[in-house]
């Protein structure tokens, strides 16, 4: 069965743009999550959509927002990119609500120049 | 403990050496442990879920236990080939699909 897709896998924006990542699930997985890793820090949550509904948010600041559509697929969407904003952003799917079956992507990797 | 914790950072060991990794995280509103591999390039891959204390876990060479009373799990890989190099990743949570990750373990095992 297909994995979880992501795309693109490489972005390069510059600063001030906004850019838009894509999701899609494995199919029959209600859940999205998302996670951003930047280098020497460990993947951090950035928020979970389950039945298209936010259902967890992580700390991040209000640039980075998400939503999911009724086949599942989720986007993520990051405004006024910073340099920060670089990283390896991850989603994983999952059938549960309870972390098990969590299947990840390959991941979009963005640079802000 | 406060956030999830890994140690070491980092290991290089020689085929065939028998090595083990650590995985602190916060034993209050705990409701499961995950470890999963990544390797360069690729989706981290799910190797154990773990919720009951004294869990262990088994999946060829590789293994883990729990213990959430005192908050620690542990990852034993047997006769390390290089095909184990890799990054090992443990996440806890309190319940849902919301993971807080350590920064991980790199292996390096070396012919």
């Amino acid at each position: 069965k297909a994995g979880v897709t992501q795309t693109p896998r490489y972005l390069i924006k510059t600063r001030g743009q906004q850019v838009t990542l894509s999701c899609s699930p494995i199919s029959g997985h209600r859940s999205v999550s998302w996670y951003q890793q930047t280098p020497g820090q460990g993947l951090q949550f950035l928020f979970e959509y389950f039945s298209e509904t936010q259902r967890n948010k992580g700390n991040f600041p209000g640039r980075f927002s998400g939503r999911q559509f009724s086949n599942s697929r989720s986007e993520m969407n990051v405004s006024t990119l910073e340099l920060g904003d670089s990283a390896l952003y991850l989603c994983a799917s999952s059938f549960t609500d309870s972390g098990y079956g969590y299947t990840f992507g390959s991941g979009t990797r963005l640079t802000v120049v | 403990i406060l956030n999830v914790e890994q140690s070491p950072q980092s290991l290089h060991v020689q085929e065939g050496d028998s090595t083990n990794f650590t995985c602190s995280f916060p034993s209050s509103n705990f409701y499961a442990l995950h470890w999963y591999r990544w390797e360069t390039a690729k989706s981290p891959e799910a190797l154990f879920v773990m919720t009951l204390n004294g869990d262990e876990k088994k999946k060829g060479r590789i293994s883990a236990t729990l213990n959430t009373k005192e908050g620690y799990s542990y990852l034993y890989i047997k006769g390390s080939q290089p095909e184990d190099s890799a990054t090992y990743l443990c996440a806890s949570t309190g319940g849902g699909n919301k993971l807080t990750f350590g920064t991980g373990t790199q292996l390096k095992v070396e012919l």
